[in-house]
């Protein structure tokens, strides 16, 4: 069965401090997607990235940067020069490819609550 | 773009009444996913649906009923509402066998059971 593990529960970090926040997973496939999305106060989940099992090069989108590490089975996601704006609860999941084929089921982390002290 | 619709946007019930919530996905998707993330929890699948089939189920209590239609907007039925059913319901959907299997979520219900 697919788990997703994120350790801290809660983050507080002063405006402009780096941060990273981690994320392990387990699953028995080969082939997999791992997801980041952002809650924020609002409710809505918002996609930040996905990554195939297969590409482990590590990607930079502005201020957001994430570190993918099959074999330590992790895939951790860091924010550069936090801001207000980033405060939310972020989500890493994980989704593996069904019976059909097709990619079923995201399972989901149990959330990392960042505050960004202005 | 279009995104993934949910209606309605608030529900308020009563202990043991009905509610429907229901999903408008993106258009040719044809996987919808429900979740139901409670207060402070993460969210927790509960059902899919791939082309107007069941297609994976999670833990959806019994007194929930869904379905697709052939327009493929899906509908989630809760019956006999208890005061745990209050959550944010997500809707999802994706199209199965692109290469972008992004899951694209819609704004959620929030469902208030009194």
């Amino acid at each position: 069965a697919q788990k997703v593990t994120q350790a801290q529960t809660e983050i507080s970090v002063v405006e402009k401090e780096d941060v990273t926040l981690d994320c392990v997973y387990e699953t028995r496939d080969t082939t997999y997607y791992l997801f980041w999305y952002k809650q924020p106060p609002s409710g809505e989940l918002v996609f930040l990235i996905r990554r195939n099992s297969f590409d482990e090069q590590n990607e930079i989108s502005g201020r957001y940067s994430w570190n993918f590490q099959k074999s330590t089975s992790s895939f951790n996601f860091t924010i550069t020069a936090s801001q207000v704006v980033d405060s939310a609860v972020y989500f890493c999941a994980l989704s593996e490819r069904g019976k059909g084929g097709g990619y079923q089921k995201v399972t989901f982390g149990t959330g990392t609550k960042l505050q960004v002290i202005p | 773009a279009a995104g993934v619709i949910q209606s309605p946007r608030h529900l308020i019930k009563e202990k043991r009444e009905t509610a429907t919530l229901k999903c408008y996905p993106i258009p040719r998707h044809d996987t919808v996913y429900w979740y139901q993330q409670g207060p402070g929890q993460d969210p927790q699948f509960l059902i899919s649906f791939y082309e107007k089939m069941q297609s994976d189920k999670g833990s959806i209590p019994d007194r929930f009923s869904a379905q697709q239609f052939s327009d493929y907007h899906s509908e989630l039925n809760m019956s006999s509402l208890e005061l745990g059913d209050s959550a944010l319901y997500f809707c999802a959907s994706r199209k199965r066998g692109e290469t972008d299997e992004k899951l694209f979520f819609g704004s959620g219900t929030q469902l208030s059971v009194l």
